[in-house]
């Protein structure tokens, strides 16, 4: 138990359907992310809330939408994907210092969503 | 691309013998983490290593870093079957952003009992 929850844990969904994935981290942290795992690519950043401000979108596809109302709970609103975007979608929370140094925090990461596109 | 490199994409060893694993990245670092992965699941923090340390241990863990070469490496001593996972690092991805966080491709280990 890292104190970040993923809901759901598995998800299949039809390309015309949409879907919101959440995460909620129950450690105090000031920055959230989104990454995707697909089979045949690694791990790769999708979206960074820091203080729920979005600071990176790493050219994600706009049939994916990030929402982070506060800096406890994010989302990941799905709409109109595509087979290729069925991976593992994972979040993370950190505590990022005061300078600004994403990397000099450890990021705690939740169970993931498997999500399958038809 | 920005990301880096693991090697060995995949290693197998006998319990109770050492692996080591490799990472290099392209950009200049002020730190760089490792991160280990159990089956499909979420990754878990092991150690984060200083541009200006050379060498962290923690427990069984080893971690080292070659600014000049741009590149750290991960070593386990003693193995266990539990230790079975993929192993990642995660750096910069560079290009003047301090967001761009890049996992390396990984290392898949395998420990036989």
């Amino acid at each position: 138990e890292t104190g970040v929850t993923q809901t759901p844990r598995h998800l299949v969904m039809g390309m015309t359907n949409k879907k919101s994935l959440k995460c909620e981290q129950h450690l105090g942290h000031n920055a959230m992310y989104w990454y995707k795992q697909s089979a045949k690519k690694p791990l790769e950043l999708m979206f960074v809330y820091n203080f729920k401000e979005q600071t990176e979108n790493n050219s994600v596809p706009s049939r994916f939408s990030p929402e982070c109302p506060n800096s406890s709970h994010l989302f990941l609103h799905l709409h109109t994907l595509q087979p290729e975007d069925s991976a593992l979608y994972l979040c993370a929370s950190s505590q990022v210092p005061s300078g600004g140094e994403f990397l000099a925090a450890t990021q705690y990461f939740g169970p993931g969503t498997r999500l399958t596109v038809l | 691309s920005q990301q880096g490199e693991e090697d060995p994409q995949a290693l197998s060893i006998q319990e109770g013998e050492n692996a080591t694993m490799n990472c290099s990245y392209k950009t200049s670092i002020n730190n760089l983490q490792w991160y280990r992965q159990n089956s499909g699941r979420g990754l878990v923090h092991l150690i984060l290593i200083r541009s200006n340390e050379r060498e962290k241990h923690s427990g069984r863990l080893r971690v080292t870093l070659d600014t000049s070469k741009k590149s750290s490496s991960l070593l386990i001593t003693a193995s266990r079957a539990a230790d079975t996972a993929s192993y990642f690092c995660l750096h910069p991805g560079g290009g003047g952003s301090n967001y761009k966080l890049t996992f390396g491709k990984g290392t898949l280990l395998t420990v036989n009992p």
